[in-house]
């Protein structure tokens, strides 16, 4: 069975910061990977995705990811965080053979201190 | 584009009643899923529909099911209602198979 770890619950930067959240999943073969956000009371926006390919992916508002097969992980980047970017942002996998299913990490929430 | 919209954005039910919650996806999405976020459990799949048929399904008991129209609207019914199945509802269309997923804002259903 596929899962989805984001070790970090919590995490505080200050703007202007560097930001990496982690990522790390469990699938039998290569995945379909997703970089989502949520504000409170909120849906969730798609920041990123991971087919194939280039194992750096770049999305929305300057984040990007980096698929590295070997240590199953797909941490999510950002060189300078601002304010707005204070959010839960939450990691997925999807079957890349099954449809539209996708199960998510725990997420992480990030603060931003000025 | 419109995207995904969820009816109603707020419900408040009694325990032991049932809820109809209603997804219209972004036109031309087929496939439409649904998830069930809590603060305890996090984000669960329930189920995914395309072209009508329910295509997967998670591990949810048998309380929660769903439905698919020819226009791809989707509705999904919870019977028997108990505390613990308030929540925030996430619904999220795609195009076809294993393409990005589109989320509304949710419905929020909460159990007294």
């Amino acid at each position: 069975a596929q899962s989805v770890t984001q070790p970090d619950i919590h995490i505080t930067v200050s703007e202007g910061a560097s930001l990496e959240l982690r990522c790390n999943y469990s699938y039998g073969a290569t995945p379909y990977l997703f970089w989502y956000v949520q504000s409170p009371g909120q849906g969730l926006q798609l920041l990123l995705k991971y087919f194939s390919g280039d194992t750096l992916v770049q999305g929305i508002k300057g984040f990007e990811a980096e698929f590295k097969r070997s240590q199953s992980s797909f941490n999510l980047r950002k060189p300078s965080v601002h304010w707005s970017d204070a959010a839960e942002y939450f990691c997925a996998v999807g079957p890349n053979n099954a449809g539209n299913m996708l199960t998510f990490g725990g997420g992480t929430r990030l603060m931003v201190k000025p | 584009k419109a995207g995904v919209t969820q009816t109603p954005r707020y419900l408040i039910k009694t325990r032991g009643q049932q809820v109809t919650l209603s997804c219209s996806p972004i036109s031309g999405h087929r496939s439409v899923s649904w998830y069930q976020q809590t603060p305890g459990q996090g984000l669960q799949f329930l189920f995914e529909y395309f072209s009508e048929t329910q295509r997967n399904k998670g591990n949810f008991p048998g309380r929660f099911s769903g439905r698919q129209f020819s226009n791809s609207r989707s509705e999904m019914n919870v019977s028997t209602l108990e505390l613990g199945d308030s929540a925030l509802y996430l619904c999220a269309s795609g195009r076809e198979w294993h393409t990005e997923a589109f989320f509304g804002q949710g419905t929020r259903l909460t159990v007294v």
